[in-house]
């Protein structure tokens, strides 16, 4: 079993739409959460990243840690053409030099 | 700002070939870090350097070689390639002080 689940997609919305995506993980250590947007043929950029549980809101994203759950979510709110990208979660359990485990990846689409 | 770079962008070798992939940061990052990219399977930690000086393997360093040649360049090193290394090939770095790694734009490696 993976450290970390996350739904490959496609995940395909009309512009304007609310997007879920999430992740499950086993390892009940960790403790940061981070949402990388990778576009095509492009390295992961950072997008979100909290610490514990609890939720974050930066412009249209918010993030939100459930860490009962063992459950992260992102949330993009009125998605547009350009959030067209694959989105890994990333997490890790403590500070310092810790590794970093990944999702796989999920495959957003969002059609004007 | 570069942030961080990669060379090259993309590289077929046959195999038994070798080859070096260079990485270079400007953000006066202390750690850097080797991951590759496969479908379905998430990034992967190869190698890694927590400072200069030191390197540490990751997840899945059979195969690979890396030089910590200074603070800003970190070098992944293919001595005999083989088809399984057919992949994307992500550096990242991350300052002491702060939870997130920042990828480069990674180099897409053919074995044939």
């Amino acid at each position: 079993q993976k450290e970390v689940e996350q739904d490959p997609g496609p995940l395909s919305v009309p512009e304007g739409a609310i997007v879920s995506l999430n992740c499950t993980y086993s390892n009940s250590a960790f403790q940061y959460f981070m949402w990388y947007r990778q576009y095509s043929r492009k390295g992961p950029e950072l997008l979100m990243y909290t610490y514990s549980s609890g939720n974050k809101e930066d412009g249209r994203f918010t993030a939100q840690v459930d860490k009962s759950s063992k459950y992260i979510s992102l949330f993009i709110r009125d998605s547009q053409p350009s959030d067209s990208a694959t989105y890994l979660c990333a997490m890790k359990r403590g500070t310092g030099f810790q590794k970093l485990v990944f999702g796989t990846g999920t495959r957003l689409l969002v059609s004007p | 700002n570069a942030g961080v770079t990669q060379t090259p962008k993309f590289q077929v070798l046959k195999t038994g070939q070798s080859m070096t992939l260079q990485c270079a940061q400007d953000m006066n990052h202390n750690s850097m870090y080797w991951y590759r990219q496969d479908p379905g399977m998430g990034l992967r930690l190869i190698y890694y350097s927590a400072s200069e000086g030191t390197t540490d393997k990751g997840e899945v360093p059979n195969g690979y070689n890396v030089s910590r040649l200074n603070k800003r360049e970190f070098s992944l090193r293919l001595e005999s390639a083989a088809p399984s290394q057919t992949s994307v090939y992500f550096c990242a770095s991350r300052l002491a002080a702060q939870e997130t790694q920042y990828f480069g734009p990674g180099t897409r490696l053919l074995v044939l």
